[in-house]
């Protein structure tokens, strides 16, 4: 079973809509988890961090954690074509430097 | 502020060839990160420095070394470049091991023919 889990898509949805990209994951010692984005052909940026179950709302951004579950979520609301990019989760075991990444999933927008 | 800055962008190699990519930040962070990125396998960590004068081994460590030289760089070396190695390479930072945003650099593109 893989450390983390994606859809690597690609999701396609149309301007304006919510996009819905999960991860799911293995190990039970998580305790911090990541969503970054990747443009094509640049490097991860930093979107969303969530430590505790629940929802976490950052602009047209949430993050949902269910830890019982071992999964975590990202919605973008009012999607738009500059949203298309790859979207990786990562999560960090309680006490370590480490990130552990999925492969990532690839959002399309289309107008 | 330039971030985390990487050397060179792109890098061809004949097999066996040596060579070594830089990374330097001006962030002041404590750790910096060496990762591959392969396609369908994600961001793998290669070697990470928790504090200026350490380093530890990640995910993939076989066939690189590093070195952290002070607090603002981390180089990665390729000893003897083998095809397998053909990549992108990212180096990261972040603060300290209670604050875990990684920053990335813009990636090295190596090709090891």
């Amino acid at each position: 079973q893989k450390e983390v889990e994606q859809n690597s898509g690609p999701l396609s949805v149309p301007e304006g809509a919510i996009a819905s990209l999960n991860c799911t994951y293995s190990d039970r010692g998580s305790q911090s988890f990541f969503w970054y984005r990747q443009y094509s052909g640049k490097s991860p940026e930093l979107i969303m961090s969530i430590y505790s179950n629940g929802d976490k709302e950052d602009g047209r951004f949430t993050a949902q954690l269910n830890k019982a579950s071992q999964y975590v979520s990202l919605l973008i609301r009012d999607s738009q074509p500059s949203d298309s990019a790859t979207y990786l989760c990562a999560f960090r075991r309680g006490g370590g430097n480490k990130l552990t990444f999925g492969t990532g999933t690839q959002l399309k927008v289309e107008l | 502020n330039a971030g985390v800055t990487q050397t060179p962008k792109f890098q061809v190699l004949k097999t066996g060839q040596s060579m070594t990519l830089q990374c330097a930040q001006d962030m002041n962070h404590n750790s910096m990160y060496w990762y591959r990125q392969d396609p369908g396998m994600g961001l793998r960590l290669i070697y990470y420095s928790a504090s200026e004068g350490t380093t530890d081994k990640g995910e993939v460590p076989n066939g690189y070394n590093v070195s952290r030289l002070n607090k603002r760089e981390f180089s990665l070396r390729l000893e003897s470049a083998a095809p397998s190695q053909t990549s992108v390479y990212f180096c990261a930072s972040s603060e300290d091991r209670a604050r875990e945003t990684q920053y990335f650099g813009p990636g090295t593109r190596l090709l090891v023919l």
